[in-house]
């Protein structure tokens, strides 16, 4: 499995924007990059996926770069609640519907008033 | 609501007793599966079920069981519990479209102590 590698921490501070980077250079081309977030005392939750170009959904934006080696989760406007750890997860679309999310450790985002 | 619910949320166990955590879920998803996560690391995978006929081993497979009572039902068991058992476990469902979406949905958690 294509691995993923993310900073273990980042601050922001709240209404700014937060770029969350995350380095996939072994990724495949069926991998696709989807992006969980856990808050504190939660379970993940999804955040965004995508496969090859921008992505953008009401919760944040995924930046892939051209290469597909790297992409970005882009919060726009950071607030309090957007302090959780963050995963940058490959998933091959061509496991034969083996659902694997393998999850590192994460980005931890920690976001001041 | 939740959608995807677990319990108990929290227990604490002597070593050597048998563990029962329940999950269920009202998203009429086929797919359920139970995580693992230990202090400052990510989920790890124990089992995984696509259907009630269809029990899958994880990566972290060992001194754990999982019953598929019904579509909506996933147990995990641990017959016989063991300090390094102590984790927080989630259960989480999906319903795979064929498409690449697949999200997963988790519960709140389960905290286990094992003494």
């Amino acid at each position: 499995d294509a691995k993923t590698t993310q900073p273990n921490s980042m601050e922001s501070n709240e209404e700014e924007p937060v770029h969350l980077p995350c380095n996939h250079s072994t990724i495949s081309g069926t991998d696709y990059i989807h992006w969980y977030r856990q808050l504190p005392s939660q379970g993940p939750e999804y955040v965004i996926h995508g496969l090859t170009s921008n992505v953008n959904n009401r919760m944040a934006s995924l930046a892939i770069a051209e290469d597909r080696k790297s992409s970005t989760l882009i919060l726009h406007r950071a607030t309090l609640r957007d302090a959780a750890v963050y995963y940058c997860i490959l998933r091959d679309r061509s496991s034969g519907g083996y659902n694997k999310l393998i999850f590192g450790a994460g980005t931890r985002l920690a976001v001041h008033p | 609501d939740a959608d995807v619910t677990q319990t108990p949320r929290n227990r604490i166990t002597k070593t050597g007793k048998r563990i029962m955590l329940e999950c269920s879920q009202t998203k009429g998803h086929d797919r359920m599966y139970w995580y693992r996560q230990d202090p400052g690391l990510g989920l790890r995978l124990i089992y995984y079920s696509f259907d009630v006929k269809d029990i899958n081993k994880g990566e972290i497979s060992d001194g754990y069981s999982v019953s598929r009572q019904a579509q909506a039902k996933f147990s995990l068991s641990l017959e016989s519990a063991i300090p390094n058992q102590t984790a927080l476990y989630f259960c989480a469902t999906s319903d795979f479209g064929g498409g690449s979406t697949d999200t997963q949905y988790f519960g709140p958690g389960t905290r286990l102590t094992v003494l």
